[in-house]
């Protein structure tokens, strides 16, 4: 069973800063199944990434993903304030998992 | 656009039963794998169950598996979740989910279970 560990817990950061989110698996997996997704409360997942690096429709180019093997990178260029929310990664396809969230908060 | 709307939430005690369902609609359900998430309260997302396109391949999380039965309809587009056994620590929002090689891009609105006395 694939583990995804997310680090850090909390990002602290003011709006226009960079934000790098870190998602960990337990064992190399294909990046091809590897996504991001945001969350805002009470709401639904929404994906930003997937096969670790190409952007969903509509979702703004600050946001980047890259990374491979058992290291992804989650980047948000300049933070905007609709971005201070939660983000999770997620493995798919073969193996469903999630991480266990980032959380950006405004410092 | 896409819809995928949850239903058949609620109270139960520890112990009970509730089926939930996920109505489809505008795109061609029985061409997709679907999922199950569930997210407790305060907490973060956990995928629950899965099914292939046809229901042949069906995949279960540890913390379930023998207790919830994913299926679906795809003469009604509708997918089902039947929750067995229902314990506190399976309190949460219930999501279904549309799987393609892009990841998880629809989602429904999700529908809350509490498991209490």
């Amino acid at each position: 069973e694939v583990v995804l560990t997310q680090s850090p817990g909390t990002l602290s950061l003011s709006p226009g800063e960079r934000a790098t989110l870190s998602c960990r698996a337990s064992q190399s997996v294909s990046s091809r199944y590897l996504a991001w997704y945001q969350q805002k409360p009470g709401q639904a997942p929404r994906l930003l990434i997937y096969g670790a690096s190409s952007r969903a429709t509509g979702i703004p180019d600050r946001f980047s993903g890259s990374g491979s093997g058992t290291d992804f990178t989650l980047t948000i260029s300049r933070l905007q304030p609709e971005d201070f929310e939660v983000y999770y990664c997620q493995h798919y396809g073969s193996a469903h998992t999630f991480g266990g969230g980032t959380k950006v908060e405004i410092k | 656009e896409v819809q995928l709307v949850e239903s058949g939430g609620g109270l139960v005690q520890p112990g009970g039963s509730l089926r939930l369902s996920c109505a489809a609609s505008s795109f061609t359900f029985s061409n997709y794998e679907m999922n199950w998430v569930r997210q407790a309260p305060g907490k973060g997302l956990e995928w629950v169950s899965y099914i292939s396109s046809s229901g042949t391949t069906i995949y279960y999380a540890d913390s379930v598996k023998g207790r919830f039965t994913i299926s679906r309809d795809n003469a009604k587009d509708s997918l089902y979740l039947q929750l067995n056994s229902l314990r506190a620590e399976d309190t949460a929002v219930y999501y279904c989910a549309r799987e393609t090689w892009s990841g998880f891009q629809h989602w429904g609105q999700g529908t809350l279970v509490t498991v209490s006395s």
